[in-house]
């Protein structure tokens, strides 16, 4: 079983849906959540960043985490073509400004449709 | 924030030769991460580069096969060695951050 689950989509949606992407994991050890989303042929770029349970909100985009059910989801509203991108759970065990190792999903394709 | 310039940006390769990836940070940073991206699967972390000491590598990877530098605080290499189609992958560099990762654009590499 792989420490950490995403469903690789692809997932499309028409502009203007609200997008759930979710990941599980089996690691209760783990205190911090992110979400990345990576464009064809770049590096994975830093969209939340999250500690323990909760809920944080940017712009579009909010991050929930629920460890009690060792879940973490990203909601984006309004979705855009632009969004169109693999988004990428990641989480650390300890802060990652001690270096701490990241464990990813396997990224979910989004494709938004005009 | 940080920058990160990695280069090349992609490479096709003969197999049984090395590939040497360049990473270069618009700052100092005392640790770097090499990451590896196989199609279909997760970003799988190599080794993390300690300047002024030998790199630390993770379980399945090894000095032999991914040799690390980290000449100074802004620049690391990784190399690939003696290269076999199943290298064929991106491969990223990262520094960490109070809150998340920076990620250079990736190497593409493929061996044929």
């Amino acid at each position: 079983q792989k420490e950490v689950e995403q469903d690789p989509g692809p997932l499309s949606v028409p502009e203007g849906a609200i997008v759930s992407l979710n990941c599980t994991y089996s690691n209760s050890a783990f205190q911090y959540f992110m979400w990345y989303r990576q464009y064809s042929r770049k590096g994975p770029e830093l969209l939340m960043y999250t500690y323990s349970s909760g809920n944080k909100e940017d712009g579009r985009f909010t991050a929930q985490v629920d460890k009690s059910s060792k879940y973490i989801s990203l909601f984006i509203r309004d979705s855009q073509p632009s969004d169109s991108a693999t988004y990428l759970c990641a989480m650390s065990l300890l802060n990652t400004g001690t270096a701490s190792k990241l464990t990813f999903g396997t990224g979910t394709r989004l494709q938004v449709t005009l | 924030s940080a920058v990160i310039s990695q280069k090349p940006s992609r490479d096709i390769c003969q197999r049984g030769t090395s590939l040497t990836i360049q990473c270069q940070v618009d700052s100092q940073v005392t640790m770097m991460f090499w990451y590896r991206q196989q199609p279909g699967q997760s970003l799988t972390l190599i080794a993390t580069a300690n300047q002024g000491s030998e790199a630390t590598y993770e379980s399945g990877f090894v000095i032999d096969k991914f040799p690390i530098s980290r000449p100074n605080l802004t620049f690391s290499t990784l190399t690939v060695s003696n290269m076999s189609p199943e290298d064929s992958s991106i491969y990223l560099c990262s520094v960490p951050i109070q809150s998340g990762a920076f990620f250079g654009q990736g190497t593409r590499l493929t061996v044929v």
